[in-house]
């Protein structure tokens, strides 16, 4: 199975602020790799597919880039709404498993 | 607008079985494959099995195969879930995902199964 491994595992920022976090997988997915968001006590959100592409709706202060093993997901101007759990998943092998999630907190 | 609304969880003991539904509207259901994804408490997300548009072709990770069965039902816009020999380490939320490939596009608001006697 391909692993996922994302970084940090929490995060702590002001609003305003830009944050990032990092998907690392433990061989190449050429690009296939996409980002959710979950609030709390909700279901998982597809926020960005195929490493770079936003889902509809999703603002655009968030982004995504990466390739080869190396990902990350870009939140510009943070807002007090972007609270939630943040997961990587890798979509180019079965199984298509997912990173262990990145907690954001508001400082 | 897409829904997707599971139910049929609950508290179930140890080798009992369960079947969990999904009922999808908003979009043409028969075209699309569906699939389950898991997420034990506090824990991170896991896919359980995903299913064809026809139904024709199952997949399944491989700690559930032999127990876990994916099935559809395109006249009633419905997927389910049949889990046997349930075990403590299938406690979980059920979540049904729109599967586009390249990503999960929508999740239910899921459903919780707990197997403890």
């Amino acid at each position: 199975d391909i692993q996922m491994t994302q970084s940090p595992a929490s995060l702590s920022a002001s609003l305003g602020e830009t944050v990032t976090i990092e998907c690392l997988a433990s061989e190449d997915i050429y690009s296939n790799l996409a980002w959710y968001q979950q609030k709390p006590g909700k279901s998982p959100q597809l926020l960005i597919y195929y490493a770079n592409s936003l889902n509809d709706g999703v603002p655009s202060r968030f982004s995504g880039s990466g390739s080869g093993t190396q990902y990350s997901l870009k939140i510009n101007s943070l807002q007090s709404e972007d609270v939630s759990i943040y997961f990587c998943q890798q979509n180019y092998d079965s199984p298509r498993t997912f990173g262990g999630g990145t907690k954001l907190e508001l400082k | 607008e897409v829904q997707l609304v599971e139910s049929g969880g609950g508290l179930v003991q140890p080798g009992r079985s369960l079947k969990l539904s999904c009922a999808a509207s908003g979009f043409t259901y028969s075209n699309y494959v569906m699939a389950w994804v898991r997420q034990a408490p506090t824990k991170g997300l896991e896919w359980v099995a995903s299913i064809s548009t026809g139904g024709g072709n199952t997949y399944y990770r491989d700690s559930v195969k032999g127990r876990f069965t994916i099935s559809r039902d395109n006249a009633k816009n419905t997927l389910y879930l049949q889990i046997d020999s349930l075990r403590s380490e299938d406690t979980a939320t059920y979540y049904c995902a729109k599967d586009m490939g390249e990503a999960f596009a929508y999740w239910g608001q899921g459903t919780l199964v707990t197997v403890s006697s």
